[in-house]
């Protein structure tokens, strides 16, 4: 168990719609990546902020966003889901914001757009 | 663009064979790290190299970092049916992290 916690672990929705992934880094940990992996495409970095702020910015469509609340948890948002968007979610957290940290992965969620 | 590639991207060895997998990338990184991601699994961090031409090792693992930057290497000595997973380098180039492609490694009893 790495300490890092994500909900829900399985969404199935369909194409058009919105959805809303929750991330909680590890107790003390200010940073927090999102990662999306699918079968073809491998783990692709989408998003990190660090104490509530953007701090990089990977390969993220419009489509999507995310956010750090006060409280350090974060969400990714997913709307006009396309097929294929259909992946797995990792978030991951880590003590600072540089280069030099080592992530904690959360056990993802799994999305599935029918 | 940057792109983290990783050979090869399957293995399968007879337990108690070595293993490496080599990472490139076609920019140069401020570090490497190394992850696991057993089947099923999260990716679980293994180790960070941050100077150039770095060795480091953790029993059976041996990890480079090559003298550019650009490269890496991670050796397992004498595998086991635990070595099981899928291996990914990750790197740093500018604020932007980039994940290898992965190889998965498949230990034959």
């Amino acid at each position: 168990d790495s300490g890092v916690t994500q909900t829900p672990k399985h969404l199935i929705t369909a194409t058009g719609q919105r959805v809303t992934l929750r991330c909680s880094p590890r107790s003390g940990d200010l940073s927090v990546y999102w990662y999306q992996q699918s079968l073809d495409q491998g783990l692709q970095f989408l998003i990190q902020y660090y104490n509530g702020e953007e701090r990089a910015k990977g390969n993220i469509l419009e489509r999507f966003s995310a956010q750090q609340f006060p409280d350090l948890h974060s969400e990714l948002n997913l709307s006009s889901l396309e097929l294929g968007d259909s992946a797995l979610y990792f978030c991951a957290s880590s003590v600072g914001g540089g280069r030099a940290n080592e992530q904690f992965f959360g056990p993802g969620t799994r999305l599935t757009v029918l | 663009g940057q792109q983290v590639m990783q050979i090869p991207q399957y293995q399968h060895v007879q337990e108690g064979e070595d293993f490496t997998t080599y990472c490139n990338s076609s920019t140069t990184l401020s570090n490497i790290q190394w992850y696991k991601q057993r089947p099923g699994g999260h990716p679980v961090f293994l180790i960070q190299l941050v100077k150039s031409g770095e060795v480091k090792k953790q029993k059976r693992l041996t990890f480079q970092f090559g003298e550019a930057k650009k490269n890496s290497s991670l050796h397992i000595t004498a595998t086991q049916t635990t070595d099981v997973g899928t291996y990914f380098c990750a790197g740093r180039a500018g604020n932007q992290f980039y994940f290898g492609t992965g190889t998965s490694l498949t230990v034959i009893p």
